[in-house]
């Protein structure tokens, strides 16, 4: 019963590095998302796919990079690392888009990024 | 653009008491709109949606929420507080028009503590 499992859940980088946080799941869902979470600012969507081969730019997708190769995965890359993108992010599935008769979204647990 | 306000970041209670947790949305069209519970270091997890099926809408753990159209609310209660229902609360919505490409637009949260 896996759901959405996203990895590393720990990460420190150094300023100018890059790296991908991999994120997959096992329902067959059309939509996935990545979110950023920062204290006291709610999530904000970093990029969302409505299904293999498509993605889109959310509402802060500066710094970063996906793509849906296929169906389960949907990585997060981070080029060039930067202090402002220590955050905790989430990976999301869901069926449909929420706005069809209210689709739930399936977050994973996380991953915690620090930048130094 | 759609939004979603919550009142409180904060919010202490003592065990047994009353939770309300407050939600507005600005939107012209009823949206779907949701609850999410987050517990420390974990992923969010649905608690309740609303869809249009009805305006008061009950979730998991107890908690239930109203759908207010003449005040643009859709606050969070549960009638006695237990000491497991300390995490933090996000009120989300979707754009049925279409907005945000129908993707959830999440508040900033509302930390619940709960006193012995």
């Amino acid at each position: 019963n896996a759901g959405v499992t996203q990895t590393p859940k720990f990460r420190i980088l150094k300023i100018g590095q890059s790296m991908t946080l991999q994120c997959t799941q096992d329902m067959n869902h059309n939509y996935m998302y990545w979110y950023r979470q920062d204290p006291g600012m709610g999530l904000k969507l970093i990029y969302y796919s409505v299904g293999a081969g498509i993605t889109d730019k959310g509402e802060v997708p500066n710094g970063y990079n996906v793509s849906r190769s296929t169906t389960e995965d949907f990585p997060l890359r981070l080029e060039l690392a930067a202090p402002s993108q220590t955050s905790v992010y989430f990976c999301a599935s869901s069926r449909d888009r929420p706005a069809s008769s209210g689709n739930t979204i399936y977050f994973g647990e996380g991953s915690w990024l620090t930048v130094v | 653009a759609q939004s979603v306000t919550q009142l409180g970041s904060h919010v202490s209670v003592s065990e047994g008491a009353l939770v309300l947790l407050r939600c507005n949305y600005s939107s012209s069209v009823p949206p779907y709109l949701f609850w999410y519970v987050q517990y420390p270091n974990q992923g969010l997890q649905l608690l309740l949606k609303y869809t249009s099926a009805a305006t008061l809408v009950k979730g998991i753990n107890g908690f239930e929420a109203e759908f207010k159209k003449s005040e643009t609310s859709f606050h969070l209660t549960k009638p006695s507080a237990h000491m497991s229902d300390a995490a933090e609360y996000f009120c989300a919505v979707s754009d049925r028009g279409g907005g945000s490409q129908g993707n959830l637009i999440f508040g900033k949260g509302t930390k619940l503590s709960v006193k012995p």
